[in-house]
């Protein structure tokens, strides 16, 4: 079974903290994403990369940045939080053409 | 207009009624799509993938429509179980690594 893990399922930080959220998938797999998931708004993609080392922009990247130092890694950064980043951040992997599995989910709370 | 669109429901149907859903994707060229079922405050799962000539998965049945662009997944025998939110999903015009994951149906299921 394709395993994918987040590092936490909630976490509460105040404005302006600098957030890491980290995610780690067990399949080898090329692409790596993440999204975020508001009511009424559905899956947006924040950044997705296809290799290490490689990134591309998703739909709404402003406000994050992301690292992929390792095949399986895949972390998201908020730089400066601000409380409309009050969302649930989900990670995905896969392979190009194919399907995406999913981590839990971090729920993110931003004060 | 949205690059997926579905109807946002619910549909409230009995334990072992049949319900379909149905789904609309704006770009011809899209080639991979899937349903994917969330339950709440989780993350999403891939239901099955849907092929051009149609497929099933026991009490699931996906089908494809490319000259209308449109998805529908059929539920026979309804569960409780199957209390759910199932999202359309199509890969993206512009590169073979991305999917557009429509807003989802949920769907409740009463005893």
């Amino acid at each position: 079974d394709v395993k994918v893990t987040q590092s936490s399922r909630y976490l509460v930080k105040r404005t302006g903290e600098k957030v890491f959220l980290e995610c780690v998938q067990d399949m080898d797999h090329e692409n790596m994403f993440w999204y975020r998931q508001d009511p009424g708004l559905g899956l947006r993609l924040i950044y997705f990369s296809y290799d290490v080392k490689m990134k591309e922009k998703g739909d709404i990247p402003e406000g994050y940045s992301v690292s992929r130092e390792k095949k399986e890694r895949f972390s998201l950064i908020l730089e400066s939080a601000s409380t409309n980043q009050t969302s649930m951040y989900l990670c995905a992997s896969g392979r190009p053409d194919f399907e995406q599995y999913f981590g839990p989910g971090t729920r993110l709370t931003v004060t | 207009r949205k690059e997926v669109e579905q109807d946002p429901g619910p549909f409230n149907v009995p334990e072992g009624a049949t319900v379909a859903f149905n789904c609309t994707y704006s770009n011809s060229a899209s080639q991979s799509f899937f349903w994917y079922r969330q339950d709440c405050r989780k993350e999403p799962k891939l239901l099955m993938s849907v092929y051009s000539s149609g497929n099933e998965d026991g009490r699931f049945t996906a089908q494809l429509n490319r000259a209308s662009q449109y998805i529908s997944l059929l539920i026979r025998d309804s569960k409780l179980s199957d209390s759910a939110t199932y999202l359309c999903v199509v890969n993206r015009k512009d590169s073979s690594y991305k999917l557009i994951f429509g807003s989802g149906t949920r769907l409740l299921v009463r005893p």
